[in-house]
């Protein structure tokens, strides 16, 4: 079975400092795509950060980047110099590369991050 | 470039009614996806499309739920009759056949059965 692990249901940060949420996966499967969303209360779910599986370079989009460790299949999303506005669900989520397309997103339980001012 | 777009944003109805959700997905995106979202959970696939085909709706109940996608393009989902347990929020999501997997999602409807 494909699974996603959020062990942290909740954290905070205070604004300006760094953060890091855990992620763990389990699958069998070798081409896999990963996902950070972000889902602020107005809960439409927003796309954070992507990592192909088949990379072993982590990505970055700006203020969020990724520790991806495919042999422990980690993928924790750290972001630095915390916002208020980065108060919301972070959902980590992987997808399978299928033959002639996509399949369905398998998400954690999520993670609820409070940035205090 | 327009979103993913859902309608109506929020329904209360009492149980035993039908009820419809309405996705218009990102243009020139093929595959479309409906998730449910239950309070405090990660969003659940209920049917996935490619284009007008279903391919894959196993986790759809399917003695109460129904969906289309007549032409490949917007997308309807339906509970008739709707229980106390489909109070939830029903996400839309569209991707395109580039290689990104990346999926795009609109902003929800949220269904409150009484």
């Amino acid at each position: 079975a494909q699974t996603v692990t959020q062990s942290q249901p909740e954290m905070s940060v205070q604004e300006a400092e760094t953060v890091t949420l855990s992620c763990t996966y389990d699958t069998s499967e070798s081409n896999y795509y990963l996902f950070w969303y972000k889902q602020p209360p107005s809960r439409q779910m927003i796309l954070v950060i992507r990592q192909e599986a088949y990379k072993q370079q982590n990505a970055t989009e700006n203020r969020f980047s990724v520790n991806f460790q495919k042999a422990a299949k980690s993928f924790s999303l750290k972001i630095s110099d915390s916002q208020l506005g980065d108060t919301a669900m972070y959902f980590c989520a992987f997808i399978v590369r299928a033959q002639g397309g996509s399949e369905k997103l398998v998400f954690g339980k999520g993670t609820k991050l409070t940035v205090n001012p | 470039e327009a979103g993913v777009v859902q309608s109506p944003r929020y329904k209360i109805i009492e149980k035993k009614q039908p009820v419809a959700f309405w996705c218009n997905p990102i243009s020139g995106h093929n595959t479309l996806y409906w998730y449910r979202q239950n309070l405090g959970q990660g969003p659940e696939l209920l049917i996935r499309y490619e284009n007008e085909e279903a391919v894959d709706d196993s986790q759809l109940p399917k003695d109460r739920f129904s969906a289309e996608r007549l032409k490949g393009v917007d997308s309807t989902l339906k509970i008739q009759p709707a229980e106390l347990g489909d109070s939830a929020v029903y996400l839309c999501a569209s991707s395109s056949w580039t290689g990104q997997e990346t999926q795009y999602f609109g902003p929800g409807t949220r269904l409150l059965v009484l």
